[in-house]
């Protein structure tokens, strides 16, 4: 089976760096995705790591190391904005997607 | 806007009673996946369909059935309701290949069992 582990919530301030961890337990995935869920929305997708290593997306980099079974979301220059649940997702070999239980991030003024 | 495309937005039933879910892809978007998410939880997956076949199964329970037809729209149906059936139901869509990484959400079906 698969399962997947995030801090519940973080707090920063705007302007800030955040790091957002991931930790994973599977027998086999073809990637990592990040997607950003605000409140009474729906999820929009923000990176995907198929290999490891480092993906940059404007602010938001990815990053991925299956040797440690991690991976995780930074977010640079936080803005009020950025205040939103972040779930990572697997996607097995079973073609089946497996998402985190979330991250809500509180970024302060 | 995603392009997906979700109806209805709200659905209000009892306990017992079946309801339809549905969902359109985006253009072009030949897979379609459904995930419920209770309050405050995360994204369970249920179930994704590949061009009119299904293509993965997750926590799916037996009351619960899907389908896609050839116009690529999708139906969710789910029977026998019970009150922890209430959720949040998003529908996704996503490209093939390497396109499949990005899965696109519709704005969700809120379901209310009472």
């Amino acid at each position: 089976g698969q399962s997947l582990e995030q801090p519940s919530e973080v707090t920063a301030v705007e302007g800030a760096i955040v790091q957002i961890n991931c930790t994973y337990q599977t027998s086999g995935f073809y990637g990592l995705s990040w997607y950003q869920q605000h409140d009474g929305g729906a999820p929009t997708f923000l990176s995907y790591n198929g290999l490891d290593g480092l993906e940059e997306t404007g602010r938001f980099s990815s990053f991925l190391s299956r040797s440690d079974s991690y991976g995780y979301l930074l977010l640079q220059e936080l803005q009020m904005k950025d205040s939103a649940s972040y779930f990572c997702a697997v996607k097995g070999y079973g073609q089946n997607f497996v998402f985190g239980p979330g991250t809500r991030l509180s970024v302060l003024p | 806007d995603s392009g997906v495309t979700q109806t209805p937005k709200h659905l209000i039933t009892a306990t017992g009673q079946r309801v339809t879910l549905r969902c359109s892809p985006r253009s072009g978007d030949l897979s379609v996946y459904w995930y419920q998410q209770s309050l405050d939880q995360g994204l369970q997956f249920l179930i994704q369909y590949y061009n009119g076949e299904e293509r993965a199964k997750g926590n799916i329970l037996e009351r619960f059935s899907a389908q896609q037809f050839p116009d690529l729209h999708s139906e969710l149906n789910l029977s026998s309701l019970e009150l922890g059936d209430s959720a949040l139901y998003f529908c996704a869509s996503s490209g093939s290949g390497r396109d499949s990484n990005e899965q696109f959400f519709g704005p969700g079906t809120r379901l209310t069992v009472l």
